[in-house]
């Protein structure tokens, strides 16, 4: 069965700082994994996915997350926070051979000034 | 891109009542839809898939006939959470499938349901 952990369940950084949201992941399969934000009062918008193509994934506004099968780790990073980055943040892994998807228990980021 | 809607954004009903949750695909047809339960600091947590003209499948302790769904149209799926009580008052979130890509799923902005 699949599953994914979120290490941190808050993380606090400074505008201009680097992010590091950390996610490791079960699979008996090679997964399909992703990174999902949730703002306050709007839909979760799906930042990147990972499909075992480049283990290093791009997404949307400057994040990006690395695959690591010997760490089975797929941790989620931004060179430099923004204000506009806090929000809750879930990482995902799909169900093999459904459409279900499994969330972790998401990571609020707070970015202060 | 792909924008998926629901409607009421929020709904205060009394115990024992009824409440409808739309949840709309406004620019694609949706294949497939699923609704989803989140409570407060929580992960979300799947109720139910849909595809359009059949039954429900129910992910386990999910009562169907509590918390019904009917996927009528490509673009249009409604939760009723019947009978509701107090311990039903949680943030509904739905998400549809396009069909492209079948692990890609668009999220609406979600419910938010109180039961007093």
């Amino acid at each position: 069965a699949q599953s994914v952990t979120q290490l941190d369940s808050h993380v606090s950084v400074s505008e201009g700082t680097p992010v590091l949201l950390r996610c490791n992941y079960s699979s008996s399969y090679s997964p399909s994994l992703f990174w999902y934000v949730q703002h306050p009062n709007k839909g979760l918008q799906l930042l990147l996915k990972y499909t075992s193509a480049a283990t290093l994934v791009k997404g949307i506004n400057g994040f990006e997350a690395e695959f690591k099968k010997s760490e089975t780790s797929f941790h989620l990073t931004k060179p430099s926070a923004h204000m506009s980055d806090a929000a809750e943040y879930f990482c995902v892994v799909s169900v093999t051979n459904t459409d279900k998807l499994i969330f972790g228990t998401g990571t609020r980021l707070q970015v202060f000034p | 891109g792909a924008v998926v809607s629901q409607h009421p954004s929020w709904v205060i009903c009394k115990s024992g009542t009824s409440v409808k949750i739309e949840c709309r695909s406004l620019d694609f047809q949706a294949t497939t839809m699923f609704w989803y339960r989140q409570f407060p600091k929580q992960s979300l947590m799947l109720m139910a898939t849909s595809n359009e003209g059949s039954k429900a499948t129910y992910e386990q302790g999910v009562e169907k006939d509590k918390f019904l769904i009917n996927h009528a149209s490509l673009t249009l799926s409604t939760l009723t959470v019947t009978s509701a009580h107090p311990e039903d008052s949680s943030f509904y979130i739905c998400s549809a499938d396009t069909g492209i890509s079948t692990d890609t799923q668009y999220f609406g902005p979600g419910t938010r349901l109180t039961v007093l």
